[in-house]
């Protein structure tokens, strides 16, 4: 059981490229999150998603899209590289919401360098 | 607004003193609340959680956290700490009706031998 799976695990990218990190589980899980990582911020929700086809924003949405085409997929696209997106990224997923007390499960990261 | 706050960014113990980790959340109604660890390089992994019922509740690796709602607090305690708890830990408030949950700051452990 891979559980969640993020590709790649580190990439640096021009101002102004785009890429998309991939996110994959095999849990069969609805809900499915991107969270970034900065040094003393804590774990920022950027979008998530609680069925195929549906997807939201969460606290810091802009610069970044998703979509949600299967239950398993959940890939964050960056159009625009901007250096303040530098950052640690970390996709989740959950059986259900917080109000069933699903706890997360998550990817190992993907490092991203905006140079 | 629902908030999750760590006010302590770094700790450092002993190996085998007792640890708290403090957080502090402000939410409208009962929230649920979780603490996770992070060791370097990885993603997250749930430590415990509170949903309702007894404010004690009970993790893995020997961690503990009591929610007090009088004080809008759930601190992280263990009794004796293991040179392998070295890590950070990171405490998150759910809300009532949505799957998000909002991530505190994160505090860093350190063990000293």
């Amino acid at each position: 059981n891979a559980g969640v799976t993020q590709t790649p695990k580190f990439r640096i990218l021009k101002i102004g490229q785009s890429m998309t990190l991939q996110c994959a589980q095999d849990m069969n899980h609805n809900y499915m999150y991107w969270y970034r990582q900065d040094p003393g911020m804590g774990l920022k929700l950027i979008y998530y998603s609680v069925g195929a086809g549906i997807t939201d924003k969460g606290e810091v949405p802009n610069g970044y899209n998703v979509s949600r085409s299967t239950t398993e997929d959940f890939p964050l696209r960056l159009e625009l590289a901007a250096p303040s997106q530098t950052s640690v990224y970390f996709c989740a997923s959950s059986y259900s919401s917080g109000r069933t007390n699903s706890p997360l499960h998550f990817g190992n990261g993907t490092r991203l360098t905006v140079t | 607004a629902q908030s999750v706050t760590q006010p302590d960014i770094h700790i450092t113990v002993s190996e085998g003193a007792s640890l708290e980790l403090r957080c502090n959340y402000s939410y409208g109604a009962t929230p649920y609340l979780f603490w996770y660890v992070q060791s370097p390089g990885q993603g997250l992994q749930l430590l415990l959680k509170y949903f309702s019922g007894d404010t004690l509740v009970q993790g893995i690796k020997g961690f503990e956290a009591e929610f007090k709602r009088s004080q809008s607090s759930f601190n992280l305690r263990k009794p004796s700490v293991h040179w392998s708890d070295a890590a950070e830990y990171f405490c998150a408030g759910g809300s009532s009706n949505t799957g998000k949950l909002i991530f505190g700051q994160g505090t860093t452990l350190q063990v000293k031998p």
